[in-house]
């Protein structure tokens, strides 16, 4: 079975650019998360979508924003980039949500660069 | 609000010693508890899932332990080998009466492995 997979990879962006991000999740799995990883921050969460509808968000600004589809594939967007907004974005899947028995899979990340 | 702290942030063996990572958390009320692998500049590999009902979990030269009542968990590492080196990260997943639903992680423990 494929793992959770992202693309891009890897970009590079200009301040006040827009970007989006895309993932796959593996397949039969319906709840996507998306997190942000800084050096200086760590690894913070932004949002999980399940059934195409946002469940939680974390706390991070309205120009972060995500979609969730039929398929479960989702896509989260950034708007008017900053500086700070570099970082790995990573994006992870669960068969369920609300389960002592839900684990988390990961992708390998995008790697955005805001310059 | 979940806290999660991993001690120490580095750690340093030589080949073959065995070792313990810890992990602590503010909130006892969670889900589970997941153990992640991260080689630079990649996505995050699970390890070990700890229900919360449980007590421990094994996978091969891994075993994983959990304390609610404490508050922590601990990664214990058989006969380390140096393909072991990597960041090492816990997370807990939160439950709340608003099906919040999200990973607060550690800011981990990089591990190296002397051949």
């Amino acid at each position: 079975k494929a793992g959770v997979t992202q693309t891009p990879r890897y970009l590079i962006k200009t301040r006040g650019q827009q970007v989006t991000l895309s993932c796959s999740p593996i397949s039969g799995h319906r709840s996507v998360s998306w997190y942000q990883q800084t050096p200086g921050q760590g690894l913070q969460f932004l949002f999980e979508y399940f059934s195409e509808t946002q469940r939680n968000k974390g706390n991070f600004p309205g120009r972060f924003s995500g979609r969730q589809f039929s398929n479960s594939r989702s896509e989260m967007n950034v708007s008017t980039l900053e500086l700070g907004d570099s970082a790995l974005y990573l994006c992870a899947s669960s068969l369920r949500r609300g389960s002592s028995y839900n684990e988390q899979f990961f992708g390998p990340g995008t790697r955005l660069t805001v310059l | 609000k979940q806290e999660v702290t991993q001690i120490p942030a580095a750690l340093s063996v030589p080949e073959g010693e065995n070792l313990v990572l810890n992990c602590s958390f503010t909130d006892s009320a969670i889900y589970n508890l997941q153990w992640f692998r991260q080689d630079p500049g990649k996505g995050l590999t699970s390890l070990l899932l700890i229900q919360s009902s449980q007590r421990e979990q094994t996978s091969g030269r891994l075993n994983a332990s959990l304390d609610k009542s404490s508050g922590r968990s601990t990664l214990y590492i058989a006969a380390s080998q140096p393909g072991d080196s990597a960041t090492y990260l816990c997370a807990g997943n939160p439950y709340s009466g608003a099906g919040s639903y999200q990973l607060t992680f550690g800011k981990g423990t990089k591990l190296s492995v002397i051949p």
